[in-house]
């Protein structure tokens, strides 16, 4: 059974601040890597794919692989209300896709 | 612009019935998925299908059956509802081809909250 761990939440970060939200997955063999956000009674929606170890930015959005450790990292940077969401780290591996249950993040203004 | 569209975004039906919940995408993605959504249990994969009249179980197949007789449309059907499937139903889609490729890049619908009393 492939496992996405994430941390539940609720994490609360002062809008301005940066919110940096943690996955841990246990199939070695993953090869692709997801965030998606997921406002409150809304569906899912990507917002960053990584696919190599190190760094991948967009605008304020970061994603942060480490295939050896076995984890990656969303880091959102001058965090704004409208980003207090659920994140949901998504892991390819050989037998496909396998979604963690999320983390709830809350911008406080 | 819609991509991806769920039939119906609430649905109240009695133990027993028969349920149909249609999803129909625009993009003309070979994948697509069934999900279902609980709070503290997360996304499930009930199945998926990478081409016209295949399909595959995923996670949490029973109960369900699906089908997929044009490559726009897949329908998930619960042929006796249960209270337990209550739920958030997801329907998504991908680009690429295969019986495991791809899965990548999901386009959502918008969800089918099923009531089952």
């Amino acid at each position: 059974q492939k496992e996405v761990e994430q941390n539940s939440g609720p994490l609360s970060v002062p809008e301005g601040a940066i919110a940096s939200l943690n996955c841990t997955y246990s199939d070695r063999g993953s090869q692709s890597f997801f965030w998606y956000r997921q406002y409150s009674g809304k569906s899912p929606e990507l917002i960053m794919s990584i696919y190599s170890n190190g760094d991948k930015e967009d605008g304020r959005f970061t994603a942060q692989l480490n295939k050896a450790s076995q984890y990656v990292s969303l880091l959102i940077r001058d965090s704004q209300p409208s980003d207090s969401a659920t994140y949901l780290c998504a892991v390819k591996g050989a037998d496909g896709l396998t979604f963690g249950k999320g983390t709830h993040l809350i911008i406080q203004p | 612009d819609v991509k991806v569209t769920q039939s119906s975004r609430y649905l109240v039906k009695r133990t027993g019935e028969k349920v149909f919940l249609e999803c129909v995408q625009d993009m003309d993605h070979e994948n697509m998925f069934w999900y279902r959504q609980d709070p503290g249990l997360g996304l499930r994969l009930i199945y998926f299908s990478y081409d016209v009249k295949m399909k595959e179980k995923g996670d949490i197949p029973e109960g369900y059956s699906v089908s997929r007789e044009k490559k726009e449309r897949f329908s998930l059907i619960l042929e006796s509802a249960s209270t337990n499937q209550t739920s958030m139903y997801l329907c998504a889609s991908s680009l690429y081809s295969g019986r495991y490729s791809g899965a990548n890049v999901l386009t959502f619908g918008a969800g089918s909250r099923l009531t089952v009393l």
